[in-house]
């Protein structure tokens, strides 16, 4: 069976860094790229980026380019979505999901809920 | 990248049908047929419901239905049920290598 399992929710201040993360099982985790996914509150889906774990390649939409980084290991079958800074307005829920062939999201991980606030 | 355009809400009663549309532009749901449907119950994850524009994943009803012409998509649930009632947010590839979604459409089963 396949499964995404993220990283549990945080907690943090404004201008702290804070990575999540999402692990793959039950499929060969560098055949599938991996997308990230953020919700606000109350509002709808938005697609942030996505990775090759087989080469670690990664293209990001405009609207998050240069403030969010994602990352993979696939020794540990793992995916990464990194702030380095963060700030008030990225408090939302995060998911990740695999990209099939067909270029859809097949599969999602549970949620990591992020809460940015002094 | 502007996000595609769906109706913030419909609704319908048991056992009828609905349509949620999905508008975008020719460079992503008119330009491919890589458009597909997801459902989210609240607190919950997304759901794939259609891939490919009219693809259904094994296990999902075939009250749901997917179409497209032009640079419209749409789900089409028949049969409604109570357990339908939930939030749809259609998604696209785009000409630039990237994804695009809807801003999601909030089901109500009356």
């Amino acid at each position: 069976e396949v499964q995404l399992v993220q990283s549990g929710a945080e907690v943090k201040k404004p201008g702290e860094s804070l990575r999540i993360s999402c692990k793959g099982s039950g499929y060969s985790f560098t055949s599938y790229w991996i997308t990230w996914v953020r919700q606000m509150p109350g509002k709808g889906l938005e697609w942030m980026g996505r990775i090759d774990p087989s080469d670690s390649y990664t293209n990001y939409s405009p609207s998050f380019q240069g403030h969010v980084t994602i990352s993979a290991d696939k020794s540990i079958n793992t995916a990464y979505l990194q702030w380095s800074s963060l700030k008030a307005s990225d408090t939302a829920m995060f998911y990740c999901a695999r990209l099939s062939s067909g270029w859809y999201m097949g599969n999602w991980g549970q949620g990591t809920l992020v809460s940015v606030s002094s | 990248q502007s996000a595609l355009t769906q109706p913030a809400s419909v609704s319908g009663s048991p056992g009828q049908s609905i349509t949620i549309s999905c508008t975008g532009t020719s460079s992503d749901v008119g330009g491919y047929n890589y458009v597909s449907w997801y459902q989210q119950h609240p607190g919950k994850a997304p759901k794939l419901m259609i891939y490919d524009v009219s693809n259904r994943p094994s296990g999902v009803s075939n009250r749901f239905s997917g179409s497209k012409s032009g640079n419209t998509a749409s789900l089409t649930i028949s049969g409604l049920q109570a357990e339908d009632e939930a939030d749809y947010h259609c998604s696209s590839y785009t000409s630039s290598s990237t994804w695009v979604f809807g801003g999601g459409t909030k089901l109500t089963v009356l």
